[in-house]
């Protein structure tokens, strides 16, 4: 099945552990990107990439790290977490960049930062 | 700047009624416009964009340039509508970034 997963599904941790939430696609995909989704803000990216080894900061990279080393695969990074990290975030993919591809949503993941 | 404002946070109607979803939009220039849609446990998912013109699940947006607003409508609203929906703005500069509305969660009774 064509999809885009994400792991872990919900993650609990403490301020300052080092964690990565990885986001994996079977699609092909040359785009990829991360969003986080807080209540009344909807959602905002944090990065993106076009392709391999290209990646670039959205509107709210602060505090976070990606890497694109395959196509597949796109892990977000926190180095030192805290608890304004606390977010729902989604991964999302589509063939290339631009309005005439779809962005496929994988399911989330639910992090809470203490 | 750009921005997508969806000044309902919740709507609530009951089977058979009419629905509207609020977006209106601020961009200079073309814009991109999308519903994306995510039910109960489910993953968020495109709805329709503007630039296919397509009526998806009896749902269609009219992109209004005029009063810079991107409308959801369905004539008539089914208890599977129940969802959250999100109108979103295809970034400038061909990133590929959505600007996501606030959201606004669509309720609609038996």
């Amino acid at each position: 099945e064509a999809q885009v997963t994400q792991n872990p599904r919900y993650l609990i941790t403490v301020t300052g552990k080092k964690l990565t939430v990885t986001c994996s696609q079977n699609m092909n995909h040359e785009y990829m990107s991360w969003y986080r989704q807080d209540p009344g803000l909807g959602l905002r990216q944090i990065y993106y990439s076009m392709n391999v080894e290209v990646t670039d900061k959205g509107d709210v990279p602060e505090g976070y790290k990606v890497s694109r080393k395959e196509k597949r695969n796109f892990p977000l990074i926190l180095e030192s977490p805290s608890p304004n990290q606390t977010s729902l975030y989604f991964c999302a993919s589509s063939l290339f960049a631009g309005p005439l591809y779809e962005q496929y949503f994988g399911p989330g993941t639910r992090l809470t930062v203490t | 700047a750009q921005r997508v404002t969806q000044p309902e946070k919740l709507l609530s109607v009951f089977k058979g009624a009419p629905v509207e979803l609020k977006c209106n939009y601020s961009y200079s220039g073309s814009p991109e416009l999308f519903w994306y849609v995510q039910y109960s446990r489910q993953r968020l998912q495109l709805l329709l964009r503007h630039i296919s013109r397509e009526s998806i699940k009896g749902f269609t947006a009219d992109l209004n340039k005029g009063e810079t607003s991107f409308h959801l409508k369905k004539p008539f609203a089914q208890e599977e509508d129940s969802a959250m929906y999100y109108c979103a703005l295809g970034g400038s500069g061909n990133t590929g970034k959505l600007i996501f509305g606030q959201g606004t969660t669509l309720q609609v009774k038996p």
